[in-house]
Parts: C-alpha cells; structure tokens; sequence
C-alpha cells in the first residue's frame, strides 16, 4: 500500500541549531513530493516541492532548504534556526497525480 | 498575487446545528478546489471540486463550487461533537502546489 511517513513528530531546538526533518513514502515510485509549513493560527504555505531526485523548487526564500537523496525521500534542512522558523511541517504527495496527501507532521520549536 | 479566504474565521455551534462555511479565491491557473478537515495532526482530505454546480456529498458533509462568482461552501448538516476541527479550503494551481485559506475553527459544544 501507499503510505507516507514524517519524523520526528515533535522537536524542540535551541536558535542557531541545525535542523534535519525527513519524509519517505512507500509503495510508488517517482512521486511529486512536498514540504508546506503551518504557523500558528495560520494556513499551509508551499516551502518546496521536489519532482525527482535532485529536483528541488523553491515557492518562498527562506532559512530553509530542501534535498531529495533517494527517489522516495524528501529532506528538510537548516544550518542554523531563527525563532520565526517554528511551526508544523508537513510533508505531502499526491497518489496518481491527483488529490496532495500529508504525512502527521513535524512540529518544531525553536527556542 | 493568488489567495484563498475563508469566512468565518471560527464559529461555535450546538449539535444538531447545520453550518456553512465558505470560501473565496483569486488565483491563475486554476485547476481544483479542496476542502480538508485538520483536527490534531495532519490534515485529511475531504473533496476535490473542478466543475461549477456539481454537489459533492460524503455523508453530513457537502460542497459545491461556483467558479463564475469564484467561491465554494461547505455544508455540514445535524453537526456532531466529532465536526470540531478546522477546516481548510485550498486551491490548485499547477500541479498540486496549493494555496491554502487560513481555515476556519468549526467548535460544536453538545
């Protein structure tokens, strides 16, 4: 079965930490693969989305980067957190192109 | 430059209520309309809308878009305790890049 799995689900780090968040899916091959970011009390935004591996657009400029190693993992990154980058992130896909699924997030408080 | 608004921000309700919640929008290239609930965690797909007038129902739930007027409803029908969630409204652009409502926080006390 197709499934998408996000880790860590909590994190709590310190500003001017690195950060690596990381999503795989399983049972596809060559998705479109996504990171949004939810701040509080606010909607989704579209931080980077990934067609191959490789492939990385970015929506926003930002602290953040992502990378995509394998065909079916997306990383997120950061050299060193600000206190703005705090939120829920999210990773998603879309099964066949259609409808974006998210993973359970990850959410991050920088200190 | 493209967004989705939603209205209103947050509502409280009785069970048994009917609620409607809505959703406006401005982008280019629009390809679809998405409504997804998010209770704690990840949010979970509800409906895809691409067609003007064309009800889709999924038990109490509804929705309906207009893309003349460039909107879309939410219809929840004999609310339950388990609705309380906020609801996000979201549009494809391209290639499921969406643009995301900031949700409205649907609160139903019993």
């Amino acid at each position: 079965s197709q499934t998408i799995h996000q880790w860590p689900a909590t994190l709590v780090q310190p500003v001017g930490s690195p950060l690596s968040l990381e999503c795989t899916v399983e049972g596809t091959s060559n998705p479109n693969l996504y990171w949004y970011r939810q701040a509080a009390g606010r909607g989704l935004q579209l931080l980077f989305y990934s067609v191959g591996i490789g492939q990385i657009s970015s929506e926003v400029p930002q602290n953040l980067s992502a990378s995509r190693p394998q065909d079916r993992q997306f990383i997120l990154s950061s050299k060193k957190l600000l206190l703005s980058d705090s939120g829920f992130y999210l990773c998603a896909w879309a099964p066949g192109g259609m409808t974006l699924h998210f993973g359970n997030g990850t959410r991050l408080t920088v200190t | 430059e493209d967004k989705v608004v939603q209205s209103p921000l947050s509502l409280v309700v009785h069970e048994g209520d009917t609620v409607t919640l809505n959703c406006s929008y401005e982008v280019t290239n629009f390809r679809s309309l998405l409504w997804y609930k998010q209770e704690k965690k990840a949010p979970t797909f509800l409906f895809m809308l691409t067609s003007s007038g064309i009800e889709k129902k999924s038990g109490r739930l509804s929705s309906i878009l207009d893309k003349k007027e460039l909107f879309s409803i939410l219809n929840i029908t004999a609310t339950q305790t388990g609705d309380s969630a906020v609801y996000l409204c979201a549009v494809d652009r391209y290639g499921n890049k969406l643009v995301f409502g900031a949700g409205t926080i649907l609160r139903v006390k019993s």
